[in-house]
């Protein structure tokens, strides 16, 4: 049974661009949900998706920005690159909430702003 | 603000003693906690969930502990072995148990 898909698992961007990161999540889960970990730090919670509509937000600016297709995959964007938004950015998936099984991450996809 | 700590020093075990990380946090009564390991470049994976009615939760090697009044969890691995060497994470479901709040994770190293 496969877990979450994520691609790509690695992308270098530069400054200003935009870029699209994507995500299966694994069979019989319909919540995806997104994380940003830097390095050394837990992952910070960005936005989760449910019946393709972004259900909850996290402390992330509108640069930021998310879908969900009805087949539950999703697909998170990121416009104007900083520096700083270097970073593993995790996608996680549940049934529902998650508060019977926990979540289903990703492998992530590593993206590097230069 | 809603905050986790977990202690940011590894922790160095011997292989076949228990390993014991702590999570406390603050501003928040969870009704959730979960406990996650990461291996380096891959995805947290999920270990454990405890309720706030519940008090101790163990599954094969791993046992937690949820102390509401404390606002304290602990993660035991029993036995450990060289295997067990990871960063645990620990994380509270919040907003509507819509939302993880990690820790930043404590790293776990065994040595045979």
């Amino acid at each position: 049974d496969a877990g979450v898909t994520q691609s790509p698992t690695h992308l270098i961007k530069t400054r200003g661009q935009q870029v699209t990161l994507r995500c299966s999540p694994k069979s019989g889960h319909d919540t995806v949900s997104w994380y940003q970990q830097a390095l050394g730090q837990g992952p910070q919670f960005i936005f989760q998706y449910y019946e393709e509509e972004e259900r909850q937000r996290g402390n992330f600016p509108d640069r930021f920005s998310g879908h969900q297709f009805p087949n539950y995959s999703s697909e998170l964007n990121v416009n104007a690159l900083l520096l700083g938004d270097s970073a593993l950015y995790l996608c996680a998936s549940s049934f529902l909430q998650g508060t019977n099984y926990g979540y289903t991450f990703g492998s992530g996809t590593r993206l590097t702003v230069v | 603000s809603q905050k986790i700590e977990q202690n940011s020093e590894a922790l160095n075990i011997q292989e076949g003693k228990t390993a014991t990380l702590t999570c406390n946090y603050t501003n928040y009564s969870p009704a959730y906690l979960q406990w996650y390991r990461q291996d380096p470049g891959r995805g947290p994976v999920f270990l454990l969930l405890i309720r706030e009615n519940e008090k101790e939760k163990r599954k094969e090697r791993l046992k937690v502990t949820f102390d509401t009044t404390l606002k304290q969890s602990l993660f035991h691995i029993t036995a450990s072995q060289p295997a067990d060497s990871a960063t645990y994470l620990c994380a509270l479901l919040s907003g509507g148990y819509n939302k993880l709040i990690f820790g930043a994770g404590t790293r776990l190293a065994v040595h045979p």
